[in-house]
């Protein structure tokens, strides 16, 4: 079973529309999480991390569900410019080894 | 925030060649780097962790002779590619963590064995 699961998409949503992802993670152990965005052939840069209580910022929101083990990245009033691949990452404290989910492309229509 | 820099940022070599990318974290120390393949449209896989002054943890199938990680300094790791072939043709891209728990990534290399 693989560390991390994501819907692989694609997501394809007008301009305005509001877009939410799922991630679920398979080792209970894990301690921090994290939503990376990728543009086409670039490097992943880091969105937002996850915390327990939710976080937002901006027009994204990230909330962690411990107890099903899984992660969410709501993206609201989506702008063209969101296009890209959106990694869930996991990690583990100890090592501090990251695990991606496939991650789910979105592209965002005018 | 912490940047990262790789070269090169791609290559071209002819099978059996062997290539050597850099990644250096150019404003943080990093005791710990790691090296990362992404094929197309599929997702990084951790290829290894790179330890500052130690040898480096490989992940399962990964060959730890194919793929040499050297971690000299707290600012630079090098992972060399020996004896490419075609199916070793990736994206390459190294990580640096800034003890923080957030890892801040290269530019990435793009290899292409011919």
């Amino acid at each position: 079973r693989k560390e991390v699961e994501q819907d692989p998409g694609p997501f394809n949503v007008p301009e305005g529309a509001t877009v939410a992802f799922n991630c679920t993670y398979s080792n209970s152990a894990s301690q921090s999480f994290f939503w990376y965005r990728q543009d086409c052939r670039k490097e992943p840069k880091l969105l937002m991390s996850v915390y327990s209580s939710g976080n937002e910022d901006g027009r994204f929101t990230a909330q962690l569900n411990r107890a099903s083990q899984y992660i969410s990245l709501l993206i609201r009033d989506s702008k063209l410019s969101d296009s890209a691949t959106y990694l869930c990452v996991v990690s583990l404290i100890t090592g501090n080894q990251f695990y991606f989910g496939t991650g789910t492309s979105l592209t965002v229509i005018p | 925030g912490a940047v990262v820099s790789q070269h090169p940022s791609w290559v071209i070599c002819k099978s059996g060649t062997s290539v050597k990318i850099e990644c250096r974290s150019l404003d943080f120390q990093a005791t710990t780097m790691f090296w990362y393949r992404q094929f197309p449209k599929q997702s990084l896989m951790l290829m290894a962790t790179s330890n500052e002054g130690s040898k480096a943890t490989y992940e399962q199938g990964v060959e730890k002779d194919k793929f040499l990680i050297n971690h000299a300094s707290l600012t630079l790791s090098t992972l060399t590619v020996t004896s490419a072939h075609p199916e070793d043709s990736s994206f390459y891209i190294c990580s640096a963590d800034d003890t923080q728990e957030t890892q801040y990534f290269g530019p990435g290399t793009r290899l292409l064995v011919l």
